[in-house]
C-alpha cells in the first residue's frame, strides 16, 4: 500500500498562476482532508471531504478549490496563487466509522513557494 | 467553536528528564482528543488518542474535563523523541473535522 500520495512534493509560482496539488489514496477511505502548514500557526484545514461527490470548506478556504469525483483523489487547486500561499501543504484521509473519523493518514507534504 | 491551544511553542529537555507538553480545549460536547507527531523527515502520524488509554513510546496523556486539559507526559525524555507535536480535537459537530493546535517543537539535549 502506497498510502496517500501527494504530488508534486516542491513547487515554486509566480503571483497570479494557477496550479494543483494531486492526492491520492489506495485504503478506500472515505474522508480527505487538506491542510496547510504555516510556523506559528500549526495545521490549518483548508478543505475537506466526506465521501465522492461531497466537499466542504475548512478553517482558511479562501484562494482554493477542491472536487471528489472518485473515492482514491482529492486534488486542491490554487485559482490565482498569492505570496500568502507560500506553505507546506498536507493531504490526509481517514476511514469513517458510524459517522466518526478514525486516525488520520498523512501525505509527506508539498512544499509550495509563491513569489 | 472547538479551539486548542498547546501554549509553548519550543521545548528544550535533558535526556532522562521529564517532558510534559500542555493542551487545553475548548469544546461543547464530549470532546475526543488526540495526539500527532512529526519526526523529522517523516509524516505527520498519530501518536495516542485519548479514548486509547494507552501508553506508546513512553507517552501517556489523561483527558482532565475538569480542566479541559489533555496534556502529554512522558518521565524520561530519549533524544528519538525531538519532533513536533501536535494536539488535536475532533468536532463531531463539525463532520467530525480534526482541529489541531499550533504545535510544539521539542528537542531534546543529549
Amino acid at each position: 500500500n502506497a498510502g496517500v500520495t501527494q504530488t508534486p512534493k516542491f513547487q515554486v509560482l509566480k503571483t497570479g498562476q494557477s496550479m494543483t496539488l494531486q492526492c491520492a489514496q489506495d485504503m478506500n477511505h472515505e474522508y480527505m482532508s487538506w491542510y496547510r502548514q504555516d510556523p506559528g500557526m500549526g495545521l490549518r484545514l483548508i478543505h475537506y471531504s466526506v465521501g465522492a461527490g461531497i466537499t466542504d470548506q475548512g478553517e482558511v478556504p479562501n484562494g482554493y478549490n477542491v472536487s471528489r469525483s472518485t473515492t482514491e483523489d482529492f486534488p486542491l487547486r490554487l485559482l490565482l496563487a498569492a505570496p500568502s500561499q507560500t506553505s507546506v501543504y498536507f493531504c490526509a484521509s481517514s476511514y469513517t466509522y458510524q459517522g466518526n473519523t478514525g486516525e488520520l493518514f498523512f501525505g509527506e507534504g508539498s512544499r509550495l513557494t509563491v513569489l | 467553536a472547538q479551539r486548542v491551544t498547546q501554549p509553548e511553542k519550543l521545548l528544550s529537555v535533558f535526556k532522562g528528564a521529564p517532558v510534559e507538553l500542555k493542551c487545553n480545549y475548548s469544546y461543547s460536547g464530549s470532546p475526543e482528543l488526540f495526539w500527532y507527531v512529526q519526526y523529522s523527515r517523516q509524516r505527520l502520524q498519530l501518536l495516542l488518542r485519548h479514548i486509547s488509554r494507552e501508553s506508546i513510546k513512553g507517552f501517556t496523556a489523561d483527558l482532565n474535563k475538569g480542566e479541559t486539559s489533555f496534556h502529554l507526559k512522558k518521565p524520561f525524555a530519549q533524544e528519538e523523541d525531538s519532533a513536533m507535536y501536535y494536539c488535536a480535537l475532533l468536532d463531531a459537530y463539525g463532520n467530525n473535522r480534526l482541529a489541531f493546535g499550533k504545535g510544539n517543537q521539542v528537542v531534546v539535549i543529549p
